[in-house]
């Protein structure tokens, strides 16, 4: 399967605290994606981060990159109850037209 | 700017039947991919289009089916439902370079098929 593994594959921290959640993917990309989803809802773009870059920012997200382990994290800060969701990652299969997504993290963030 | 727009939100379909889901992309984006989410296999790709050409094609049964129009609006197709069809199809919008572009969703279609 080309699917992507993260981990953990649930989480549940209380609120204030920092939530740490990992991507691995098997394939060379172009750029690795991190998306939100609530309930079985659509999916919300977190953000983008390409090939060239190690570690990226947007508010209280930091995302980093490794392509020699083919890995990728996303740190969320001082998390928030309206946080919990799942969370995945999505690599774009080195310009296929098609992203191939991780299992998920279940973030459960206690108020 | 508005989002991505599926169409409908909800189905119930039988066994058998067959289903049409529509897909409205960011206005100006041209590629337009469609997505299954089930709790057994997660997310998976069905295909994808560009200017009403499909790009990728995802491991999905003959079955299942799209095709883009002119002013970049996807539709997709399930004949012969089956109860494992039963899922959320997402769909996800890019402007459809090469290269490094962000992917939108819609909120999905949830299919149950009785």
């Amino acid at each position: 399967s080309q699917q992507g593994e993260e981990d953990p594959q649930a989480l549940s921290i209380q609120e204030g605290e920092n939530a740490t959640m990992n991507c691995s993917y098997k394939t060379s990309i172009n750029n690795l994606q991190w998306y939100r989803q609530n309930s079985g809802r659509g999916l919300v773009h977190l953000i983008l981060i390409r090939s060239n870059e190690r570690e990226k920012h947007s508010g209280r997200l930091r995302v980093t990159l490794d392509t020699s382990k083919k890995s990728s994290s996303l740190l969320i800060t001082a998390s928030r109850a309206a946080d919990t969701a799942s969370y995945f990652c999505a690599t774009d299969a080195g310009g296929t037209y098609k992203y191939i997504f991780g299992t998920g993290t279940r973030l459960k963030v206690l108020a | 700017k508005a989002g991505v727009t599926q169409t409908p939100r909800y189905l119930i379909k039988t066994r058998g039947q067959q289903v049409t889901l529509s897909c409205s992309p960011i206005s100006g984006h041209r590629s337009v991919s469609w997505y299954q989410q089930t709790p057994g296999q997660g997310l998976q790709f069905l295909f994808e289009y560009f200017s009403e050409t499909q790009r990728n094609k995802g491991n999905f049964p003959g079955r299942f089916s799209g095709r883009q129009f002119s002013n970049s609006r996807s539709e997709m197709n399930v004949s012969t439902l089956e109860l494992g069809d039963s899922a959320l199809y997402l769909c996800a919008s890019t402007s459809g370079g090469s290269g490094n572009t962000e992917a939108f969703f819609g909120q999905g279609t949830r299919l149950t098929v009785v």
